[in-house]
């Protein structure tokens, strides 16, 4: 059964670029049946999908980010990357990486990991 | 972008009880919507996808309906364990939208 886990720093300062790995096991990123999303929640926006990517490195961003995010995928590692630049406090959230059949919707997710922005 | 409202955004409800949650999509998304449930501290968990398709492993209590803009999430009987926070998603077009969430609690 496939398992995601994000890891990366729980503290960014403003300005500062966020930036998160989720590392998958139990399956291979490079399979042609999935997207690899990233996801995060704040008490005042709710659950924000950021984005998602392919295999092959094409991604798809959500436009409120205003370009602010990109994300990445290492084959080799069998892991894919969220960074995200200029942050500030409403970028504060839980950060979630999860897997999607290439439906859009998210059958497994990671635990989700806290990033606060605060200086 | 395609907005999600949910209704109601709480409801009270006892074991046994049948429950129904509405969400409602800005414009028509035909069948391309999920539901999910999250417990406090955990990620969601999906329940429903492409409306009315039941995830695997998920306890068939738990039915979604509707097309178009007007979807139900329908719990038959509720359980312990489902005392939760259920949001639906539209996966018709990008971004993929979530709803504010319905609250479901004793």
């Amino acid at each position: 059964q496939v398992q995601l886990q994000e890891s990366g720093p729980g503290m960014v300062k403003p300005s500062q670029t966020l930036s998160l790995t989720c590392t998958v096991s139990g399956g291979s990123i490079s399979s042609t049946d999935y997207y690899w999303s990233w996801i995060r929640q704040t008490p005042g926006k709710g659950l924000e999908w950021i984005g998602y990517i392919y295999h092959s490195g094409r991604a798809f961003y959500n436009p409120s980010l205003k370009s602010r995010g990109s994300i990445s995928v290492d084959t080799s590692k069998n892991q894919f990357s969220l960074n995200l630049t200029s942050v500030t406090a409403a970028d504060t959230a839980v950060y979630y990486c999860a897997r999607d059949p290439r439906d859009g919707y998210n059958t497994d997710w990671g635990q989700g990991t806290l990033v606060t922005v605060s200086s | 972008d395609i907005q999600m409202t949910q209704s109601p955004s709480s409801l009270s409800a006892s074991v046994g009880d049948r429950v129904t949650i509405t969400c409602r999509a800005s414009q028509d998304i035909s069948s391309w919507l999920a539901w999910y449930q999250q417990k406090l501290g955990k990620a969601p968990k999906l329940l429903i996808y492409a409306a009315s398709h039941l995830q695997s492993g998920v306890p068939s209590r738990f039915s979604g309906s509707g097309s178009g803009t007007d979807f139900t999430l329908t719990i038959s009987s509720l359980q312990p364990e489902d005392f939760a926070t259920y949001y639906c998603q539209q996966t018709n077009s990008f971004p993929f939208n979530f709803g504010p969430g319905t609250k479901v609690d004793i």
